[in-house]
């Protein structure tokens, strides 16, 4: 069975800081892959998505960037945090080529001070 | 993807059925209606989709109007636990490569009182 690994669960950083958060999914090859950002009493907003090794599309405009390094790793990072980061980051994937359900991480809280 | 227009907020008795209510009114032909359920704190659980017909699984029933404008999702037997945000999302089919991330609105807290 397929199952996604994300952590922290918790972070706590200073404003200024580096950010590096790990995602990794088993027992598929070659997922499409997601992170998802949903800050305090908002919906989830889709920030980057990647459908092969070293393929990052980004949503939306930010402080952060993806990489995947590996097929099934998906990392999340930034060189200087904002106030503004602070949120739940989720991973998600889902199987490439269909129209298949996403599956999520539990996700990492941020709080960036 | 299309709009979807869902109560910001229901609440429900344990034990009873909680029907959920989602408009999608410019849904298109090809376009599929998905829920997905968020608990505190965790990320969105899948629970099920469906186009046309309407569709039952361990976890809920959906039923979506003929016109396919509006659908209902329902839990039948609700427990506590079943206290979340729930998301309606209408998506294209895709027929082949590509990524589909969702979109996710604002949704509905269904709060189940005991």
């Amino acid at each position: 069975s397929q199952t996604i690994h994300q952590w922290p669960a918790t972070l706590v950083q200073p404003v200024g800081s580096p950010l590096s958060l790990e995602c990794t999914v088993e027992g598929t090859s070659n997922p499409n892959l997601y992170w998802y950002r949903q800050a305090a009493g908002r919906g989830l907003q889709l920030l980057f998505y990647s459908v092969g090794i070293g393929q990052i599309s980004s949503e939306v405009p930010q402080n952060l960037s993806a990489s995947r390094p590996q097929d099934r790793q998906f990392i999340l990072s930034s060189k200087k945090l904002l106030l503004s980061d602070s949120g739940f980051y989720l991973c998600a994937w889902n199987r490439a080529a269909t129209n298949e359900k996403l599956f999520f991480g539990s996700g990492t809280q941020l709080s960036v001070l | 993807d299309a709009k979807t227009t869902q109560p910001t907020s229901m609440d429900c008795a344990e034990g009873r059925a909680a029907n959920l209510p989602c408009n999608h009114s410019t849904i298109s032909g090809n376009e599929y209606v998905y829920w997905y359920r968020q608990i505190h704190s965790q990320g969105p659980q899948y629970i099920i989709h469906g186009l046309k017909n309407n569709e039952t699984n361990e976890m809920a029933s959906l039923i979506i109007t003929e016109d396919r404008k509006s659908s209902t999702l329902i839990l039948p037997h609700a427990t506590l636990r079943d206290t979340a945000v729930y998301y309606c999302i209408v998506r294209v089919v895709y027929s082949g490569g590509g990524a589909d991330g969702l979109t996710f609105g604002k949704g509905t807290h269904l709060i189940i009182q005991p």
